[in-house]
């Protein structure tokens, strides 16, 4: 069974304060790994895929790192708008359902 | 670009009765996806349809829970006999391809009095 296990799941930073999020996975076979925004009462935003281990991938403040058993979400001198919970979830080579972890909660105080 | 539409946003309904929940795929998405995020938990798939085809339902319960995605027209999440565990909300997501990154809507909640 494929599992995502996303740490910390909740963190607080200063603006300006760089920081990474991590997901770790277990995957017969991946296809991407994505990487989502949720902001509250609204659907996960989709930010990036990672197809193959060494890969990376940034928008703006943001950029994406894989592994073979992980992957990071590095936040480059946050601003208060990026406050957000950030999802990470695996999609295997045997179909299309996408499994999420559990989120981490990104707050950024001015 | 109109992004992907579920409705109604909130659906309240009481024990026992039955909840459709509607989603209208992002333009030229044929590949539609439903997830379940529960208090306090992940998102978790539910069902995999293409037009008139469900691919895959191996997340949904066994009873009371069907799918659709007819030739025209939104997909439709069908929910019989509601009961207080059904309560959560239910996202839909698009891709074109089923390879390609889904696309979500901003979700039904549905609370269960």
């Amino acid at each position: 069974e494929d599992q995502v296990t996303q740490s910390p799941e909740a963190l607080r930073l200063q603006e300006g304060e760089s920081s990474s999020l991590n997901c770790s996975y277990t995957v017969s076979g991946l296809r991407g790994l994505f990487w989502y925004r949720q902001d509250p009462g609204k659907g996960p935003e989709f930010l990036f895929t990672l197809y193959s281990a060494g890969e990376e991938k940034e928008k703006e403040r943001l950029k994406a790192t894989l592994t073979k058993k992980e992957s990071f979400l590095h936040i480059t001198a946050p601003k208060p708008e990026d406050s957000a919970t950030y999802l990470c979830a695996v999609q295997a080579s045997s179909g299309s359902r996408l499994t999420f972890g559990e989120g981490t909660q990104l707050t950024v105080n001015p | 670009n109109a992004g992907v539409m579920q409705n109604p946003r909130h659906l309240v309904r009481r024990r026992g009765q039955e909840a459709r929940l509607r989603c209208s795929p992002m333009k030229g998405h044929s590949h539609v996806y439903w997830y379940r995020q529960l208090p306090e938990e992940g998102l978790k798939f539910m069902v995999y349809l293409q037009k008139e085809n469900i691919i895959d339902e191996s997340g949904m319960p066994k009873e009371r829970f069907s799918a659709e995605f007819p030739k025209e027209g939104p997909s439709i999440l069908r929910i019989q006999q509601v009961v207080r565990g059904d309560s959560a909300a239910y996202f839909c997501a698009s891709s074109p391809e089923g390879y390609q990154p889904q696309h979500f809507g901003d979700g039904t909640r549905l609370s269960i009095l």
